[in-house]
Order: structure tokens, then sequence, then C-alpha cells
């Protein structure tokens, strides 16, 4: 099984409100990350969680809150977003440690818009 | 300074054909390289990988060719079938940047039945 799920597939919020992107995999998997994608872009990363601690956050505004509740859900809280925030949001996980394999493995996706 | 390229955005290839989609890296430290295929308004779906010390990878009709030399990296597709219509996105890392993934800019592949 390697299946990564997201809630909910589509967004639409105000530049007031706040919502939450949810992640949930059960591979097994003790890594996990969030992306960010525009049209005909690859996706672009934001953040990674290596066993349910931040190991990295790519200069991301504040406005984008991650938490990674334990092994197999992350989150991601919106709070004040700006219409070019609108894209596509994924999230992805992957095996960590002495692992000689190294691919990630993306849900489907949150389609967001900010008006 | 784009380290993975993909210098052909798109390719089109009749049914039943090889499509053969290539990319470039200029970073000798990257030691893993995997090819995604992605639909609009999807995830992108991981397809295949190789590791460095390979220089060859098949799995059904996809195989990935590693010529470490040249930097070059290349996805066959045999046969290729209107469902493989998708954009193909080249990847690497390396030990040494978190394992991070390096994309390239995506080949957008146009199968014709």
């Amino acid at each position: 099984d390697t299946e990564v799920t997201q809630t909910p597939k589509h967004l639409v919020m105000g530049m007031t409100n706040k919502k939450s992107l949810k992640c949930e995999q059960h591979m097994g998997h003790r890594a996990m990350y969030w992306y960010k994608q525009k049209a005909k872009k690859p996706p672009e990363l934001m953040f990674v969680y290596s066993y349910e601690k931040l190991s990295i956050n790519e200069s991301v505004p504040s406005r984008f809150s991650p938490e990674c509740p334990n092994s197999s859900l992350l989150n991601l809280h919106l709070h004040a977003l700006q219409p070019e925030d609108s894209a596509l949001y994924l999230c992805a996980s992957s095996q960590q440690g002495h692992s000689s394999s190294y691919e990630q493995y993306f849900g489907p996706g949150t389609r967001l818009t900010v008006t | 300074d784009q380290q993975v390229k993909q210098n052909s955005p798109s390719l089109s290839v009749q049914e039943g054909r090889i499509s053969i989609l290539n990319c470039d890296y200029t970073n000798s430290m990257f030691d893993y390289f995997l090819w995604y295929k992605k639909y609009p308004a999807e995830g992108p779906t991981f397809l295949i990988s190789i590791s460095s010390i390979k220089d060859k990878n098949e799995d059904g009709r996809f195989t990935v060719f590693l010529n470490k030399s040249a930097k070059h990296l290349s996805l066959h597709i045999v046969p290729s079938q209107p469902g493989d219509s998708a954009v193909y996105f080249c990847a690497a890392s390396n030990a040494g940047n978190n394992r991070k993934l390096i994309w390239g800019l995506g080949t957008s592949l146009a199968v014709n039945p």
C-alpha cells in the first residue's frame, strides 16, 4: 500500500480565515513533507518532518504553520493567506534511516484558492 | 541555477512506439534519481528510480538508463499508451542535502492514438 490521503480535496478561503489541511499515511514512513505546486511547475518543498520533528523549513512565511501530531499524521495550518498562496498543496512521505530507497509518495493534493 | 534539467518541454509520440524522456544534471554528488508522472490537478505518482551504482533499472514498460560520465538519464516507455499522456518530472537527491528532491521542470508527453 503506497497511499497518502489528503483532506479536503478543495478549499476556498478568505484572507482572514483560519483553516487546516490534513494528511495521513499508514506505510510506516517516518519522513513527511509539505509541498506547494503551481501550474506547469515542479513541486516546491515547504517543510520536512523526520521522526515527528521539523527538520527542514524552506523559509516559508509564518502564515503557514505545520504540525505533526504523530508518525502517521501531518497538518498544515493556514492563517491570513494571500491570493498568491493559491496553489495545489501536496503531502508526501518516505522511509527514513538506513533505507536504500528514497522515493517520496505523494497524496492527491488539496487545491487551495484564496479570495 | 537549475541542477536538474529537462530540456524538452514537450514530446509527442504515436501509440505503440517508444517514448524517450531525457534528463541532465550538473551536481556529481547526486546518487539517486527518480521519475514521477503527473496528471493535472493530481499529486505526482512515483514511477521508477535508479541508484548511481547502477546504469539501468526496468519495471514493466518503464526503463531508466543512467550515464554517470555524461550526467544524463533517460526514461524509456515501451510501448507507449494514450494513458501515458502526462507531465513527467525527473528528480535527484543525495545524502548531503538531507535527501531533498531536486526537480527538473518537467516534460509534457502526448501519446496519440
